[in-house]
């Protein structure tokens, strides 16, 4: 597509329950990225798939959070037993990736709440 | 580890006021440097990019400047208007790290 597609683009829900984050990179981008912005607060990196593997997800905050890739384009963002500290901002991001950087393209990223 | 942070964090002036927006980095061993602006609410618009070889990139009225020696960054915005109300982050990619890692960055008003 023209640009990075995140969904849903809102999203409200209780206590304990699992959410699923969509991001659709650009078509042909082999590097994608999640990030996450709280209230306040700075991009704090999560995790960074190059093709359909992850060789850093060093920011995953705990074993509540998982993604995956697949297909080298669309990435889920798994939230397992929601806390209301994991309400943020969720941005995505893809990067055509191969020798030399063309700089990173962000959606406009899922807003979670928690209550 | 790098670190990145930006001066002022917050920023208000007049209407038609050039203006200057700063970011410094750690460590110098970096691919490039992306400055982003921010609407409440929205994600991230991608504004310049400045390969690690270069030292300045123009799009209209806004201008960035690169020095990797000295691990700075700034971004001029000449005849502000109230529309570049907004916040600025700047973010450097060390390459090595396959991550941006973002500074704090600016909350800009422009006063009508």
């Amino acid at each position: 597509g023209a640009g990075v597609s995140q969904s849903p683009s809102n999203k409200v829900t209780e206590k304990g329950k699992d959410v699923e984050l969509r991001c659709d990179p650009i078509s042909g981008h082999t590097a994608l990225y999640w990030y996450r912005q709280s209230l306040g607060q700075g991009l704090e990196f999560l995790i960074y798939f190059q093709g359909n593997s992850a060789p850093d997800k060093s920011g995953l905050p705990s074993d509540r959070f998982s993604a995956e890739r697949t297909g080298g384009s669309v990435s889920t963002l798994t939230i397992q037993r929601t806390q209301q500290e994991d309400s943020a901002v969720y941005l995505c991001a893809s990067s055509l990736v191969g020798g030399v950087s063309y700089g990173y393209t962000f959606g406009s990223g899922t807003r979670l709440t928690v209550v | 580890k790098q670190e990145v942070t930006q001066i002022p964090a917050a920023l208000s002036v007049p209407e038609g006021e050039n203006l200057v927006l700063n970011c410094s980095f750690t460590d110098s061993a970096i691919y490039n440097l992306q400055w982003f602006r921010q609407d409440p609410g929205k994600g991230l618009t991608s504004l310049l990019l400045i390969q690690s070889s270069q030292r300045e990139q123009t799009s209209g009225r806004l201008n960035a400047s690169l020095d990797k020696s000295s691990g700075r960054s700034t971004l001029y915005i000449a005849a502000s208007q109230p529309g570049d109300s907004a916040t600025y982050l700047c973010a450097v990619d060390g390459g090595a790290t396959n991550k941006l890692i973002f500074g704090t960055g600016t909350l800009l008003a422009v006063q009508p």
